[in-house]
Formats: structure tokens, C-alpha cells, sequence
């Protein structure tokens, strides 16, 4: 079955610590996105990658950091310099730019 | 800029009653238009698209019209289901800045 995957499904960070979501896909998709969803809220792009080895920047960039060394991999890591993480995470990859994009089952970041 | 604007939630309705949620943007140049649905705890999955005016796209019983005078992509519906609740969000692509642009997600709550 082709799809996109994220993991873990909850995942709690204490302060000052680094966490890393992952996000994978076998759609063959050049381009990948990372969205933050908060409550009663639409969604926020936090990065994107239209090919491997290059992202740029979304809306809310500040405090995340992302990589594209394979096609198939878009990890996100949320830094300790993110003041106020909690939210839910939605990975999602597109064959190309503006076609539908696929969204993952997303992640839960909880602040212990 | 561009932007999508959805009616607030909840919609709350009987089982078979008929259902519209309004969306209207604001874009330059020719976008696509975007359906997405995203039950409880899940990601968002495509319920329709499209992609010039006067296009219907339909799936499902849903069903939505680009109507580039009014600037509108109405979800309606003709007989809504209890599995119907779910949050909807508008969307459209984003041709100068290869990015989709959602609204802020109508909640519908159907009771039997």
C-alpha cells in the first residue's frame, strides 16, 4: 500500500530537549510538507521540500528544523528554541506543486 | 495576499438534512480549489477538487463548484450522514508561492 507514514502517534518533550518527528512516504513524491495544526485552528506551514536536498521556509519557521537527504524522508525536528510546541503535526507529500497533496496520520507533541 | 475564508462551526444538523458550507477566496491569477476532511484524531484526506472555473468536483455526495464571479467553492451535500462529522477545510493552491493556502475548518456534527 502506498502512503505516508508519521511516527510516532504521541510524543511527549521536556524542556529544553530536542524531539524529531518522522515522516516517510513510498508515493514517490518530489515535494514534502510540515504543517502545525492547533486546536480549533486551520493549518500553519512550518516547512516544505519541492526536491531532496532542498527546503525552504514556511510561516512559522522559528524555533524547527528540517532535512531532505532521501526522497522518501522529511524529518522534523522541534528545537528547544520552539517556546510552546504542543500541537499536532501533519506531514504531507505532493507528486508535484499544485497537485493534491497526501497527508500523514500526524503526531502529537505534548510538553512535560 | 491570497486567503480563504469558511463559514465558523459548528454546523450542527439532523441525519439527511441538507448541508452547505461556505467558502470564498481571495487569489490572483487561476487557482486550484481544495476539499479536505479530517475525521477525529486523523489527517486530512482530499474529498474534492478543482481545478478552472465552472469545474464541479464531486465524491462521495459531496459535491462543490469554482464559481470564479463570486469568488465561492460551496460544499453541499443533499443528505448528511452520522460518519459525515468530521472538521472540512477550503483550500487553494497558491501559484506564486507554491503553497496551499487553508481556511480556518468548518466542524459538522450530525446527530441521528
Amino acid at each position: 500500500d502506498g502512503g505516508i507514514t508519521q511516527s510516532p502517534k504521541y510524543l511527549f518533550r521536556k524542556e529544553g530537549q530536542n524531539v524529531t518527528l518522522s515522516c516517510e512516504q513510498n508515493l514517490n513524491h518530489d515535494a514534502m510538507y510540515w504543517y502545525r495544526q492547533d486546536p480549533g485552528q486551520g493549518l500553519r506551514l512550518i516547512y516544505y521540500s519541492q526536491i531532496v536536498n532542498d527546503f525552504q521556509k514556511g510561516d512559522i519557521a522559528e524555533g524547527y528544523s528540517v532535512s531532505r537527504e532521501k526522497k522518501e524522508s522529511f524529518p522534523l525536528t522541534v528545537t528547544s528554541a520552539q517556546k510552546n510546541p504542543t500541537a499536532f503535526y501533519l506531514c504531507a507529500s505532493s507528486r508535484d506543486f499544485p497537485e493534491t497533496q497526501y497527508f500523514g496520520p500526524g503526531t502529537r507533541l505534548l510538553v512535560l | 495576499g491570497n486567503s480563504v475564508t469558511q463559514m465558523e462551526g459548528p454546523v450542527t444538523l439532523s441525519e439527511e438534512a441538507f448541508l452547505t458550507i461556505n467558502c470564498t477566496y481571495t487569489a490572483t491569477g487561476y487557482p486550484s480549489l481544495f476539499w479536505y476532511v479530517q475525521y477525529p484524531g486523523e489527517g486530512l484526506q482530499l474529498l474534492l477538487k478543482a481545478t478552472k472555473a465552472d469545474d464541479k468536483g464531486s465524491n462521495k455526495g459531496f459535491e462543490a463548484t469554482y464559481r470564479k464571479e463570486t469568488t465561492s467553492f460551496h460544499l453541499e451535500k443533499g443528505s448528511v450522514q452520522v460518519s459525515d462529522s468530521a472538521v472540512y477545510f477550503c483550500a487553494l493552491s497558491d501559484r506564486n508561492t507554491d503553497k496551499l493556502i487553508f481556511g480556518t475548518g468548518t466542524r459538522l456534527q450530525v446527530f441521528p
